[in-house]
């Protein structure tokens, strides 16, 4: 199974301020229809998990653009600019390039 | 709206099956462009992904479960089924039943169920 590692497992951020997570794959997410399974999943207490970023860059519609994605191959990122009490919560990224689907351990975003 | 929502039991005990049933609505059912989901979370070891079923009724598992599980659908009922049986303590977690759109990924979700597996 493809192994996702997260970094940093905690994250306090300041109001107002950036906040950069981290994903990294064992292998490659670039699948044979040349697209990138990388997703991202925000899990807000007392809510269920939701998908903010599809094909490692793509906001889902609604999804404010402050959050934003990057990477490739095997390194990959999650952005949020302007970080507001709302965004408390753990994020994931899923990959859905290879069968079982995984997801990294989670990156808790707090703040300070 | 596009709802889903998981019933079943909130306990079980070991040995015996875990059945979940996810009602969906607000979508289409049969669209080809969704995958019906279950995925877990579980204590200490995170999110897994269990598996999916087709409109068709075409089945993917995760090799970690597949002796165990089985998928299954009803399109009349618009619902989707989870059967994972000789359940231990291992398999206490938060279920989730979820769209799995084939362009967007797993953008709608339930709001899960507690189950607990214990005598």
């Amino acid at each position: 199974d493809v192994v996702l590692t997260q970094t940093p497992l905690s994250a306090p951020v300041t109001l107002g301020q950036s906040a950069s997570f981290s994903c990294r794959s064992d292998q490659s997410l670039v699948h044979g229809d040349g697209h990138t399974y990388m997703n991202w999943l925000q899990w807000r207490p007392g809510q269920p998990p939701r998908l903010l970023i599809y094909k490692t860059s793509r906001r889902l519609s609604g999804v404010p653009d402050r959050f934003s994605g990057g990477g490739a191959g095997t390194d990959f990122t999650l952005n949020i600019s302007r970080v507001e009490a709302e965004d408390v919560g753990v994020y994931f990224c899923i990959q859905a390039t290879h069968y079982p689907f995984t997801f990294g351990q989670g990156t808790k975003l707090d703040i300070k | 709206q596009v709802l889903l929502q998981e019933s079943g039991p909130r306990l079980v005990k070991p040995s015996e099956t875990l059945s979940l049933t996810c009602s969906v609505s607000g979508t289409s059912f049969t669209s080809s462009e969704y995958y019906w989901t279950w995925i877990r979370h579980l204590p200490e070891k995170g999110l897994e992904w269990i598996g999916w079923i087709y409109y068709n009724g075409h089945t993917r598992y995760n090799p970690s479960l597949s002796s165990r599980l089985s998928l299954s659908l009803d399109t009349s009922k618009t619902q989707f089924s989870l059967n994972l049986k000789s359940v231990t303590a291992a398999d206490t977690a938060l279920y989730f039943c979820v769209r799995d759109h084939a362009w967007y990924g797993l953008d709608r979700w339930g709001q899960g169920t507690l189950v607990t597996v214990s005598s």
